[in-house]
This record gives structure tokens, sequence and C-alpha cells, in this order.
């Protein structure tokens, strides 16, 4: 199992781009989780799933979109970057909410 | 409610040292404790959980101890090695909630 691959893993984009990052478990899972994380900030939440079709606003949803077709990919979109956008994005999936979340690599964003 | 309080944001010790770290909650709902490892580059991945019927969890060098009544928890890493040095972040769940709330993490060095 290759658990859950993100792409791209850097990206640098400029003020008022759009574009997607991908997120694919291959676990089964049916919760799915999209963070940032900040330095010395934690992980916050952006929008998670609780199964293909169900999707739902974290701590930090403005300026970002998901949406979740499949069980297998959760992928997130950023709309009109912002400066403010530049973190770490964490992609992770669990079997339900409480469980062991699995995180992927990480995407590197840098808004110039 | 929903906050997790983490302590210290750093720490240092030498090698055979006993690190502690510090996790306070509020949401008395909360069940499920979990702590993550994050190395530099990669994602958090799941290092010990506990829940609230036992005070204590050893896995490995590794251990949890719970005061369920001052709603506080913390990590203990026996004989500590250069190896342990990553970020660490403390979590909670429980109740309604299909989410984990993380703590804003300690990055914790340990000289050889």
């Amino acid at each position: 199992n290759a658990g859950v691959t993100q792409t791209p893993k850097f990206r640098i984009l400029k003020i008022g781009q759009s574009m997607t990052l991908q997120c694919t478990q291959d676990m089964n899972h049916n919760y799915m989780y999209w963070y940032r994380q900040d330095p010395g900030m934690g992980l916050k939440l952006i929008y998670y799933s609780v199964g293909a079709g169900i999707t739902d606003k974290g701590e930090v949803p403005n300026g970002y979109n998901v949406s979740r077709s499949t069980t297998e990919d959760f992928p997130l979109r950023l709309e009109l970057a912002a400066p403010s956008q530049t973190s770490v994005y964490f992609c992770a999936s669990s079997y339900r909410g409480p469980d062991t979340q699995y995180f992927g690599p990480g995407t590197r964003l840098t808004v110039l | 409610q929903q906050q997790v309080k983490q302590s210290p944001q750093s720490l240092i010790v030498q090698k055979g040292g006993i690190p502690i770290i510090n996790c306070a909650y509020e949401n008395t709902a909360f069940d499920y404790f979990p702590w993550y490892q994050q190395f530099p580059g990669k994602g958090p991945a799941l290092l010990i959980a506990i829940r609230p019927d036992v005070s204590e969890k050893k896995e490995g060098r590794f251990t949890i101890s719970f005061n369920k009544s001052a709603k506080q928890f913390s990590l203990h890493i026996m004989d500590s090695q250069p190896g342990d040095s990553a970020t660490y972040f403390c979590a909670a769940s429980g109740g309604s909630a299909r989410q984990l709330t993380f703590g804003s993490g300690t990055q914790l060095t340990v000289l050889p």
C-alpha cells in the first residue's frame, strides 16, 4: 500500500493564480482531512470529509474548496491565491474520525 | 472548549534525559488522546495514544500519563536519543467531534 500520496511536493504561485492540491489514499478510509501547517502554529484543519459526497468546513476554510467524488481522492482547490496561503499542506485519512490519522508527505506552497 | 494547549514550545535535553511535554484540554467530552511525531520534511505519524479509562500507557520508551480530573496529559520519553529529535503534537477527540484537535507542537532537540 502507498498510504496517502500528495502531489505536487512543491509549488510556487503568483498572487491571484489558482491550483489544485491532489490527495489520494489506498486504505479504503472513510475520513479524509486537509490541514495547513505554519511555523510554530501547529496543524489547522481546513476541510474534512466523512465519505464520498460529504464534506465539511474545518477551522480555517476561507479561500479553499474541496470535493470528494470517490473514496480515494480528496483534492483541495485554492482560488485566487494570496500570500497568506503560503504554508505546508497535509492531507490525512482515517477509518473513523477518532482513529489513527495517516498523513501524506505534504505540499509546500509559496504564494508570491 | 475545543482548544488543546501544549507546552513547552521547544525543549532541549541531553542524550539519556527524560523530556516531558504537557497538554491540557477543556472539553470534557474528549475521550481519545493521541501523540504524533513529525520529522523535518515529513508528515506527522501516530506515536502513542491513550483513552481516559487508564492513567498511564507505555510503548517502548514512550509513556503517556493522563490526569482526568485535571484535564491534562503528558508525554515522557525515557532514555532519549538524538533520533528522537522531532516535533511532537498532542491531540484530542471525542463526543460528537469527527476530527482531532491538535496542540501547537513542541520542537524537541536531543543533544548527543
